[in-house]
């Protein structure tokens, strides 16, 4: 089973500021097949990002995702009001597809 | 668009049997995609508990892998989720969803409660 740790649990910033999550893995995820959530309070979770690094469909270009292997990292440029939420980042390249623990993105 | 809706009791009783349906719309569940139940407890992260084929092939949590089923129903487009002897910590909301296409059901939670 590939286990995922994010980093940091929480993050506090002000809106218009660079926010950068990490997500490792205790092994290589095939294919970079890595996906990042966002979740709000009740609310299903949204994917923003599939295959590392690809925008799923009507996510602002303010999202990005990069890295391979086993270390990867979501950074939104700039921090919108709507972007306060809870990132999971997800494995899909074998099975458990495993979660990480989740990163709060929280207002300073 | 595709849209998921789960379905099942709220309400749960200790040593009983889960039982979870999730409808598919806007899609075939007989397309080339993975279909998923994930949970979340209360105040928790994600986890993911299992999936299934349209060809009936599937994974599960190593976890809860003796005490769960994942079936589907090609002429109701349908999957469905059994968890057997649930105790407190089973409590939570659960998702259908097929990652990481990104469509998720709204979730519904179900409490394990006497």
């Amino acid at each position: 089973e590939i286990v995922l740790t994010q980093s940091p649990g929480t993050l506090s910033l002000s809106p218009g500021e660079r926010a950068t999550l990490s997500c490792r893995a205790s092994q290589s995820v095939s294919s970079n097949y890595l996906a990042w959530y966002q979740q709000k309070p009740g609310q299903a979770p949204r994917i923003l990002i599939y295959g590392a690094s690809s925008r799923a469909t009507g996510i602002p270009d303010r999202f990005s995702g990069s890295g391979s292997g086993t270390d990867f990292t979501l950074t939104i440029s700039r921090l919108e009001p709507e972007d306060f939420a809870v990132y999971y980042c997800q494995q899909y390249g074998s099975s458990p597809r495993t979660f990480g623990q989740g990163t709060k993105v929280e207002i300073k | 668009q595709v849209q998921l809706q789960e379905s099942g009791p709220g309400l749960v009783k200790p040593s009983g049997t889960l039982s979870l349906t999730c409808v598919v719309s806007g899609d075939s569940i007989s397309s080339s995609k993975w279909w998923t139940w994930i949970r979340q407890p209360p105040g928790k992260g994600l986890e993911w508990i299992g999936e299934i084929y349209h060809s009936g092939s599937t994974n599960y949590n190593a976890s809860l892998k003796s005490r769960v089923t994942i079936s589907v129903d090609k002429s109701k487009n349908q999957f469905s989720l059994r968890l057997t002897s649930v105790s407190a910590t089973d409590t939570a909301v659960y998702y259908c969803a097929d990652p990481p296409a990104g469509h998720w059901g709204q979730g519904t939670l179900v409490t394990v409660s006497s």
